[in-house]
């Protein structure tokens, strides 16, 4: 299986808050990152965080890390029709090789 | 911000003949690129390493003399893949490594099509 897991989907209300969460397993992962990926598109480096902290904001997106449970997650508030795309996790080694999840297919609704 | 472009972006090819995939940093150094491997809805599967000026590494299970890959300069890393199957099709995705290695950035994207 993979290092790096995520749920596959998940749709959301334009306005609300959408939350993608992430697991990972190895323990000395030193970052993690959140890209975002549009239809054919390459992938948008949106964040990442330093394994020793516990929370990071950036404008609408909020990352939360729990390092015990190596649980990982992206909230954006305020979810508008063009944060419609696939968001990928990863995290990264002593050596920062990227090791994706499958990806979260985000569909904003109107 | 750092811009990875890549070229074509995509390209369609009969099987036998080989196909050069062309990744840039257009605005900084990248002394390491890496080229992934994207299948339809799956994530990325990183195929090797390539670090300017040296032989790239390639992670188990990717055939170097199917995927010879070149990093000549800072800003200049090309895939050639060679004698392309139909098996080979994918979306070929590059990407760049600043001074700061906390920060991959990724290109475009090439749609590779082995007919």
């Amino acid at each position: 299986g993979e290092d790096v897991e995520q749920s596959l989907f998940l749709s959301v209300r334009e306005g609300d808050s959408s939350v993608i969460n992430c697991t990972y397993t190895d323990s000395s992962s030193t970052y993690l990152y959140w890209y975002k990926q549009e239809p054919g598109a390459g992938l948008q480096l949106l964040t990442y965080i330093f394994s020793n902290m516990d929370m990071k904001q950036d404008q609408r997106l909020t990352v939360l890390l729990n390092k015990k449970d190596k649980h990982l997650s992206l909230r954006i508030a305020d979810t508008q029709t063009g944060d419609s795309a696939i968001y990928f996790c990863a995290e990264a080694r002593n050596d920062y090789k990227l090791s994706f999840g499958a990806g979260t297919t985000v569909t904003v609704r109107a | 911000g750092a811009v990875v472009s890549q070229h074509p972006s995509w390209v369609i090819c009969k099987s036998g003949t080989s196909v050069k995939i062309e990744c840039r940093s257009l605005d900084f150094q990248a002394t390491t690129m890496f080229w992934y491997r994207q299948f339809p809805k799956q994530s990325l599967m990183l195929m090797a390493t390539s670090n300017e000026g040296s032989k790239a590494t390639y992670e188990q299970g990717v055939e170097k003399d199917k995927f010879l890959i070149n990093h000549a300069s800072l800003t200049l890393s090309t895939l050639t893949v060679t004698s392309a199957h139909p098996e080979d099709s994918s979306f070929y995705i590059c990407s760049a490594r600043s001074a700061d290695p906390l920060e991959q950035y990724f290109g475009p994207g090439t749609r590779l099509t082995v007919t």
